[in-house]
């Protein structure tokens, strides 16, 4: 069964900081991943993905993830965060059974 | 063009009792899909329906059933209901086509008594 673990459940930072969130995921085979973003009041939505090809997408609002496959991670990535970056994201996995299997998330919340 | 609408937005029931809980898909999209996110937790699928029909299905037990209608709207009904069903409920919808371009709903906050 495929799994994803999320290492932070809180970050706080001060604007200008620099962003990364870890996500692992347990799972043999191909992968898609995807980080999603629920700010609040709002649904969630998508902020990137990843299928195959460049290890290093890009999303929006600056975002980008890194896939390392020998890691089993998909690290989100973020050179400047804006106190608007205040939210809760989210790491998912689809692996072969189609089924969208999220992590636990981690709340960010920026200062300014 | 409205998105994915859920309802009611706020549920509270008591144990043992049954829900409904309604999905309407966003204009164009033919799969809806159901989540449970508990407090402090992310989403967990609860299953898939296209077609009308059920096509995947997490691991839940069978007191959590669906149905989809033939205009793409769905609803998810939850059986004897337990204290630890109180969570939030998700409906996303998609393409079949484009199964990894969810949209969410705003939610149904369920809370069992």
């Amino acid at each position: 069964a495929q799994s994803v673990s999320q290492h932070n459940h809180h970050v706080i930072l001060s604007e200008a900081a620099s962003l990364e969130l870890g996500c692992n995921y347990s799972y043999g085979g191909t992968v898609n991943l995807f980080w999603y973003v629920q700010y609040p009041g709002q649904h969630l939505q998508l902020l990137l993905k990843y299928f195959s090809g460049d290890p290093l997408v890009k999303g929006i609002k600056g975002f980008e993830a890194e896939f390392i496959k020998s890691k089993f991670s998909f690290n989100l990535r973020k050179p400047s965060v804006q106190w608007s970056d205040t939210a809760e994201y989210f790491c998912a996995v689809r692996g072969s059974a189609r089924q969208l299997t999220f992590g636990s998330g981690t709340q960010l919340t920026v200062l300014p | 063009d409205a998105g994915v609408t859920q309802s009611p937005t706020h549920l509270i029931k008591t144990r043992g009792q049954q829900v409904t809980l309604r999905c309407s898909p966003k204009s164009g999209h033919d799969t809806v899909s159901w989540y449970q996110q508990a407090l402090g937790q992310g989403p967990q699928f609860i299953f898939q329906y296209y077609e009308e029909e059920e096509r995947q299905r997490g691991n839940f037990p069978d007191r959590f059933s669906g149905h989809q209608f033939p205009n793409y709207s769905s609803e998810l009904n939850v059986n004897a209901l337990l204290l630890g069903d109180s969570a939030l409920y998700l409906c996303a919808s998609s393409l079949i086509v484009r199964e990894e371009k969810l949209f969410f709903g705003s939610g149904t906050q369920l809370s069992v008594l």
